[in-house]
């Protein structure tokens, strides 16, 4: 059963950068044909793709975060991480990772963070 | 993008009725690619339906999707105890991939 965890610090401080990690047991992201991603939900809001890499390490970016973005793979940790350059409050929110490229499933629980100085 | 809205907003409802959700799109959503989450209150969410009409794996068979083009429904047939959460369509059609703003179905 594949199972996804995000890590990562819950606070950052405005202007510097957001950086998570998702761990995945179960299945190797280096193999399979499977891509994963980086989702995240605004307090009480709604859900945003942020972007993906696949089995092979090609990525893929919401064209309103693209400039912002970086998504890496670390194959023999099994992880893939989120890097978010310059945030501001508007970017707090919980971020989850995730198996898939059109559906997604299934989802790490989530780890809110806060752009706060 | 393609915008896709999610009506009602909140929907209150007795255990045991049937919950009505739908999810429109700004733009047709191509081969009706879109699918289906649950998310409790503190959880992730948690895929119900893809292909407008596909059940995920492990997913109860009173839970349904129909629709196509623009216009979709998801449609709860007897409400349990521990389906009262917030509902979210996503399309996966186009790039990038969007999602509604959610339907949460409460406890009348």
């Amino acid at each position: 059963q594949v199972q996804l965890q995000e890590s990562g610090p819950g606070l950052v401080k405005p202007s510097q950068t957001l950086s998570l990690t998702c761990t995945v047991s179960g299945a190797s992201i280096s193999s399979g044909g499977y891509y994963w991603s980086w989702i995240r939900q605004h307090p009480g809001k709604g859900l945003e793709w942020i972007g993906n890499i696949n089995y092979r390490g090609t990525t893929d970016y919401n064209p309103s975060l693209k400039s912002r973005v970086t998504i890496s793979g670390e194959t023999s940790e099994n992880q893939f991480s989120l890097r978010l350059s310059s945030v501001t409050a508007a970017d707090t929110a919980v971020y989850y990772c995730a198996r898939g490229i059109t559906w997604f499933d299934p989802w790490g629980q989530g780890t809110l963070v806060t752009v706060s100085s | 993008e393609i915008v896709l809205t999610q009506s009602p907003g909140t929907l209150s409802l007795s255990p045991g009725e049937r919950a009505t959700l739908s999810c429109r799109a700004s733009q047709s959503v191509s081969n009706s690619f879109l699918a289906w989450y649950q998310q409790r209150p503190g959880q992730a969410p948690r895929l119900l339906i893809y292909h407008a009409s596909s059940r995920a794996t492990g997913i109860p068979d009173r839970f349904s999707g129909s629709g196509s083009g623009t216009d979709f429904t998801l449609t709860i047939s007897r409400l349990e105890p521990e389906d009262f959460a917030v509902y979210y369509c996503q399309q996966y059609g186009s790039s990038p991939v969007t999602f509604g703003g959610g339907t949460k179905v409460e406890l009348k």
